[in-house]
């Protein structure tokens, strides 16, 4: 079946540091992929997507690359700031009969400290 | 432009209660979802509606129905609520077909069993 990995949280970095939070995927066929995020008392929302291989998903300084080489889709942001502490969610969609329906990772959660 | 709106937003029970979650969205959306989520295992699916007078079961339905009233509305009931049911509940609605994955989510209801 299909399933989303993503690295253990929480993570606390500085304000300015680089960020990466690592996802992996396992399915059949071609997925899209994504990144949604979860601000404090807030419901997710989609940050970026993926819908082939070698697409780079951007948005709001995050950007994530679909390697269908590594079945990954890592996120990235060069310079984070507080407003950036949230919940990340990698997930990846498929098709059944005509229905998308989203697999979501576990979660991550971010920390940045001034 | 209110989106995905659920409620409610708290409610705490008492093992054997029955309660039901609305969900309702302005969007004109075909698909609708619920998802609970719960500490260290995302988001897991509910149950789902593909459109108007269809739903089925995704996950981990066992425990709840629901009733998509309407194209705008999609409810899910706790006919008799277990502390395992204790969770964040989230509605969500997608234009299946338009932008595959994009999926809106409601605030979500935090939900207790005692």
């Amino acid at each position: 079946g299909n399933s989303v990995t993503q690295m253990e949280g929480p993570v606390t970095l500085s304000e300015e540091a680089f960020l990466t939070i690592n996802c992996t995927y396992t399915a059949t066929g071609y997925p899209s992929l994504f990144w949604y995020v979860q601000y404090p008392g807030e419901g997710l929302q989609l940050l970026l997507k993926a819908t082939k291989a070698d697409d780079k998903g951007s948005n709001k300084g995050f950007e994530a690359t679909y390697r269908k080489e590594t079945t990954s889709f890592h996120l990235e942001k060069g310079s984070v700031q507080v407003s950036d502490s949230a919940v990340y969610f990698c997930a990846l969609s498929r098709r059944d009969f005509g229905n998308e329906k989203l697999t979501f990772g576990t979660g991550t959660r971010l920390t940045i400290i001034p | 432009n209110a989106g995905v709106t659920q409620t409610p937003k708290f409610q705490v029970l008492k093992t054997g209660q029955s309660m039901t979650l609305q969900c309702a969205q302005d969007m004109n959306h075909n698909s609708m979802y619920w998802y609970r989520q719960d500490p260290g295992m995302g988001l897991r699916l509910i149950y789902y509606s593909a459109s108007e007078g269809t739903t089925d079961k995704g996950e981990v339905p066992n425990g709840y129905n629901v009733s998509r009233l309407n194209k705008r509305e999609f409810s899910l009931r706790l006919e008799s609520a277990a502390p395992s049911q204790t969770s964040v509940y989230f509605c969500a609605s997608s234009e299946n077909g338009q932008v595959p994955g994009e999926l809106f989510f409601g605030e979500g209801s935090r939900l207790t069993v005692l």
